[in-house]
């Protein structure tokens, strides 16, 4: 067990509807990032917080945004949701924001089916 | 841009044989080297990492190796056991992205008894 937890561990939903993610780092970690994972795919970075700010983008669409909330949990909403959408979004935690090489540790992921 | 690439996509090996997987990357700025394992619908969990100021890292039967100048790096599993099999996948933190990590697009491990 990493010490990060997401909510819900599945989720199923139809196209063109709206859901919300949620991640709690480990405690102490101030960043979280954002990956999805689709189908015997690779880990595609979306969007990294440090202590309430964005802090990187990555390959994140229009559609998804994300915030980090002062107590550091977050939340990914993914909007307009399309069949694609469909994969698993893990969230990962690191102790600050990456000045140092640091170690980020991921969490159990929630898997997203879009129907 | 950033980029890393992992090689081979698939990997089968004889239990007690050894495995290796590579990896290249774009940034010549990239510091840091994280291996993650993942097994089937589990999360990814670092075995293993390496920083640029060093060439090699070992922790039993895992070992990394980090050629900074042709900007590659591998990973090293000695006497496979079926527990091993798996995906793997690399990383590097590229520069001026804080602690972004670009992972490579996986290797699945194959251990056969």
């Amino acid at each position: 067990d990493s010490g990060v937890t997401q909510t819900p561990k599945h989720l199923i939903t139809a196209t063109g509807q709206r859901v919300t993610l949620r991640c709690s780092p480990r405690s102490g970690d101030l960043s979280v990032y954002w990956y999805q994972q689709s189908l015997d795919q690779g880990l595609q970075f979306l969007i990294q917080y440090y202590n309430g700010e964005e802090r990187a983008k990555g390959n994140i669409l229009e559609r998804f945004s994300a915030q980090q909330f002062p107590d550091l949990h977050s939340e990914l909403n993914l909007s307009s949701l399309e069949l694609g959408d469909s994969a698993l979004y893990f969230c990962a935690s690191s102790v600050s924001s990456g000045r140092s090489r640091e170690t980020q540790y991921f969490g159990p992921g929630t898997r997203l089916l879009v129907l | 841009g950033e980029n890393v690439e992992q090689h081979p996509s698939t990997l089968s090996v004889q239990e007690g044989d050894s495995a290796v997987i590579k990896c290249t990357y774009s940034d010549s700025a990239s510091n840091y080297f994280p291996w993650y394992k993942q097994e089937l619908g589990k999360r990814p969990q670092l075995i293993i990492d390496i920083r640029s100021n060093v060439g090699e890292k070992k922790d039993q039967r895992i070992a990394v190796t980090l050629n900074k100048t042709a900007k590659h790096f591998s990973l090293h599993i000695t006497e496979t056991q079926p527990e091993d099999s798996a995906v793997y996948f690399c990383a590097a933190r590229f520069s001026g992205g804080y602690n972004k990590l670009i992972f490579g697009a996986g290797t699945r491990l194959a251990v056969h008894p």
